[in-house]
């Protein structure tokens, strides 16, 4: 089984900056890794599958990065919207795995 | 438009048996590989289960592996979680998502979500 291990667990950020994003897979999992936004009461949406692959009206803002075990989503420029928990998810192996999350805040 | 409807949660006894319902409109249900991923309160997402667009594959968390049956009615747009021999740890908001996908199962249309209360 596949272990998803994202950090930090919260990173606090001001508005107008970078922020970066790291999830790590207990072993390969190819380019097969999805990133998701989710904002309190809501679903999770969909932002990055295929580890670098911006999903349908995802701003250009958001890039993923990586392959094999080290990935990466950068926010280039933060808007207040982007304030939530962001998960990794593995689909390249059964049974599938997100990481525990990240908690993005505003500083 | 698309859209994914869960259903059928509530407060249930440990012990005890209910069915979750996802009804989908908007798109073809049948070409879409389908997922159930819950969220215990205050916690993170964990993926629960999936199956594939004919209903011929099928895939389980070790957690909830002999306890859950995921199933899907094409005919009636409809995915399916029988969840038995419920627990407490097994309370949670559960979602269903899917993905026009033959070979990943990743979620790029989701539901608002059932919860689900396991408690006596």
């Amino acid at each position: 089984e596949i272990v998803m291990t994202q950090s930090p667990a919260t990173l606090s950020v001001s508005p107008g900056e970078r922020a970066t994003l790291s999830c790590r897979a207990s072993q390969s999992v190819s380019s097969n890794l999805a990133w998701y936004q989710q904002k309190p009461g809501q679903a999770p949406r969909l932002l990055i599958y295929g580890a670098s692959t911006r999903a349908t009206g995802i701003p250009a803002r958001f890039s993923g990065s990586g392959s094999g075990t080290e990935f990466t989503l950068t926010i280039s420029s933060l808007q207040s919207e982007d304030f939530a928990v962001y998960y990794c998810q593995q689909y390249n192996n059964w049974p599938q795995a997100f990481g525990q999350g990240t908690k993005l805040e505003i500083k | 438009e698309v859209q994914l409807v869960e259903s059928g949660g509530g407060l249930v006894q440990p012990g005890g048996s209910l069915r979750l319902s996802c009804a989908a409109s908007g798109f073809t249900f049948s070409s879409y590989a389908m997922s159930w991923v819950r969220q215990a309160p205050g916690k993170g997402l964990e993926w629960v289960s999936a199956i594939s667009g004919s209903g011929g594959s099928t895939y389980y968390a070790d957690s909830v592996k002999g306890r859950f049956t995921i199933s899907r009615d094409n005919s009636k747009n409809t995915l399916y979680l029988q969840m038995n021999s419920l627990r407490a740890e097994d309370t949670a908001v559960y979602y269903c998502g899917g993905i026009e996908n033959y070979y990943y199962y990743y979620m790029d249309v989701w539901g608002k979500g059932t919860t689900v209360t396991v408690s006596s």
